[in-house]
């Protein structure tokens, strides 16, 4: 069974500080994702991976930066949290060739006070 | 910015009836895609439509893609109250620079079915 796994479903910080979201996947695929997710906006692109050390931004890039140093895994960082990045944050993975079919993770709520 | 804007925002059905959810986006696609979320959980994925066709369909689910007006629209027939989500279409066109794909989602039509 396909996995894409979050380290955390719940998290709460403190504004300033730095924050790491994990997201592992075992089905080797070559793209992986970080998207916020927030009532009435939907989702929306933070960056994305085609390939290890790779990354590219998406629409949403200010104040976070990626980390991709195995194919298996993709790190979020807010190198500075604050309040406005309370959010839902999704990670997915899916292959570089068809079907781009993409799986997500369980998603990890972060509160920032 | 947003690839997808689906429409309506909120359907509220009675179990049994159909439900028509549209998307629509802005730029040249090579795929579109439709995914479900149960409240608070990650999205899931429920059919691929290519470029080039234009009516798929997937057990209780039918998907039209129709590319000069940019749109697709995503129906469940014979609805149930399981079937209560948020529904998303995704888009991927290439990225242009590094010949990845971007997917790309809109903000979703809740769906409600009332037992």
């Amino acid at each position: 069974d396909v996995k894409v796994t979050q380290s955390s479903r719940y998290l709460v910080k403190r504004t300033g500080e730095k924050v790491f979201l994990e997201c592992v996947q075992d089905m080797d695929h070559e793209n992986m994702f970080w998207y916020r997710q927030d009532p009435g906006l939907g989702l929306r692109l933070i960056y994305f991976s085609y390939d290890v050390k790779m990354k590219e931004k998406g629409d949403i890039p200010e104040g976070y930066s990626v980390s991709r140093e195995k194919k298996e895994r993709f790190s979020l960082i807010l190198e500075s949290a604050s309040t406005n990045q309370t959010s839902m944050y999704l990670c997915a993975s899916s292959p570089s060739r068809d079907p781009l079919e993409a799986f997500f993770g369980q998603g990890t709520r972060l509160t920032v006070v | 910015s947003q690839q997808g804007e689906e429409d309506p925002q909120a359907l509220s059905i009675q179990e049994g009836e159909n439900a028509t959810m549209n998307c629509s986006y802005k730029t040249s696609i090579n795929n579109l895609q439709w995914y479900r979320q149960n409240s608070g959980r990650g999205l899931v994925h429920l059919i691929l439509i290519r470029s080039n066709e234009r009516e798929k369909h997937s057990g209780r689910l039918r998907v039209t893609l129709d590319t000069s007006k940019k749109s697709s629209s995503l129906l469940i027939t014979a609805s149930r109250a399981a079937d209560t989500a948020s529904y998303f279409c995704a888009t991927d066109g290439s990225y242009s620079g590094a010949g990845s794909y971007q997917l790309t989602f809109g903000k979703g039509t809740k769906l409600s079915v009332i037992p």
